[in-house]
């Protein structure tokens, strides 16, 4: 049973161009979380998305992030226009439900690197 | 809101030395309390877990005890070996936002021989 897959595993862009991340959750699971790293830090949560919706977007930024988990198809997580303060690692995570039982598992993350 | 708080780091211990990670939260609601691990490289593993007050998660010689009077959930483990080098995060999930993990800052452990 193959775990959650992110690719790539680093991503290097210059000021301005576009990143997409993207990530496959582990069979049997619908639920996808995204949470970024940032150097030295925990992770924060960005979003929590279902087949097509959207659940919890409040630790997103309220421009250039977005996300969308399609029905067929990876989750991806998109981010227009980079600046410096982008550069950060990416983990997404996924879970078959949200009661306390259901446990997030991650991915091995994507580094992002705005040159 | 919910919050995780972890001794900073690096931990340095020689091989075979009793390891404490503390880490205490501020939550509503009742929250179930998770450690995860994460290696050089990788993403995060989660290594033991607590849904209710006085629980004890244990998993490859870790333990950690859901302290609701203290609000704490301290990872131990007796005797730590070089592989057990890693950050460490605590987290806590809360049931009435379960939909995402508030994760403390990490605690870097580096076990020499």
């Amino acid at each position: 049973n193959a775990g959650v897959m992110q690719n790539p595993r680093h991503l290097v862009r210059r000021r301005g161009q576009e990143a997409r991340l993207r990530c496959s959750p582990m069979k049997g699971h619908s639920h996808v979380y995204w949470y970024r790293q940032l150097p030295e830090e925990g992770l924060k949560f960005m979003v929590y998305l279902q087949k097509e919706n959207i659940i919890d977007e409040s630790g997103m930024p309220k421009e250039r992030f977005s996300a969308e988990f399609p029905k067929e198809g990876p989750s991806i997580l998109r981010i227009q226009q980079v600046v410096r303060g982008d550069s950060a690692a990416y983990f997404c995570a996924s879970s078959r439900g949200t009661e306390a039982k259901n446990i997030q598992y991650f991915g091995a993350g994507t580094r992002l690197s705005v040159l | 809101g919910d919050s995780v708080t972890q001794m900073e780091g690096p931990v340095t211990l020689s091989e075979e030395a009793f390891l404490t990670i503390n880490c205490t939260y501020t939550a509503t609601g009742y929250p179930s309390l998770f450690w995860y691990v994460q290696y050089p490289g990788e993403g995060l593993q989660l290594l033991l877990k607590a849904t209710k007050a006085d629980d004890k998660g244990s998993n490859k010689g870790f333990e950690a005890t859901y302290r609701k009077e203290t609000t704490s959930f301290h990872l131990e483990k007796g005797s730590v070996q070089v592989s057990d080098s890693a950050v460490y995060f605590c987290a806590l999930g809360n049931t009435g936002t379960a939909s995402k993990l508030t994760f403390g800052t990490g605690t870097r452990l580096q076990v020499t021989l």
